[in-house]
């Protein structure tokens, strides 16, 4: 019964370089979302996703920040020419369903990103 | 803008005595409240949750205590173990937003044997 799985656990990128996080949800979740925890702070929401769609994107960056979840394979975050304050640990979550009352959110061990 | 807010960065309590955890939130439209522990270089784990419709619920050793009119609450843990030391996450969800969970700074608990 494999849990959210996350990778790579650790990323080091040079700034510019391109940055890739891959998610694959639980067996049956379909709905995926992102969350980013900069240091010494809590996390915060990046993107919700279904199959093909983006359904909340309000948490991302506007710029150089992109999610998609593809009818097959893992979700995908990228981040395009990475600055230091991307350094961050980025989870994945993923849920049956809408998240809404009793249903709660599973989350992946998370991704460091190290931009150096 | 810090709408859920966890005062606290860190307690420190002894093996069989309770830990109280506290968080504080700003918006009155959320109605609906989590709980998550994380320990290093793992995700959040769901611990317990409280609709605003309750003021308490419990389990096992887990006790979460609602006060709408305060915007509070609180995270009871009797007795506290040391396996319990690790970081506690205050989240919130509102009922217009769909997996958006609003996070809390996090208190690191740290119970000692």
């Amino acid at each position: 019964n494999a849990g959210v799985m996350q990778n790579p656990r650790h990323l080091v990128r040079r700034r510019g370089q391109e940055a890739r996080l891959r998610c694959s949800p639980m067996k049956g979740h379909s709905h995926v979302y992102w969350y980013r925890q900069l240091p010494e702070e809590g996390l915060k929401f990046m993107v919700y996703l279904q199959k093909e769609n983006i359904i909340d994107e309000s948490g991302m960056p506007k710029e150089r920040f992109s999610a998609e979840f593809p009818k097959e394979g893992p979700s995908i975050l990228r981040i395009q020419q990475v600055v230091r304050g991307d350094s961050a640990a980025y989870f994945c979550a993923s849920s049956p369903w809408d998240v809404y009352g009793a249903n709660v959110l599973t989350f992946g061990a998370g991704s460091r990103l190290t931009v150096l | 803008d810090q709408q859920v807010k966890q005062n606290s960065p860190s307690l420190s309590v002894q093996e069989g005595r309770i830990s109280i955890l506290n968080c504080d939130y700003t918006n009155s439209m959320f109605d609906y409240f989590l709980w998550y522990k994380k320990y290093p270089a793992e995700g959040p784990t769901f611990l317990i949750s409280i609709s605003s419709i309750k003021d308490k619920n419990e389990d096992g050793r887990f006790t979460v205590f609602l006060n709408k009119s305060a915007k509070h609450l609180s995270l009871h843990i009797v007795p506290s173990q040391p396996g319990d030391s690790a970081v506690y996450f205050c989240a919130a969800i509102g009922s217009s937003n769909t997996g958006k969970l609003i996070f809390g700074q996090g208190t690191t608990l740290q119970v000692k044997p």
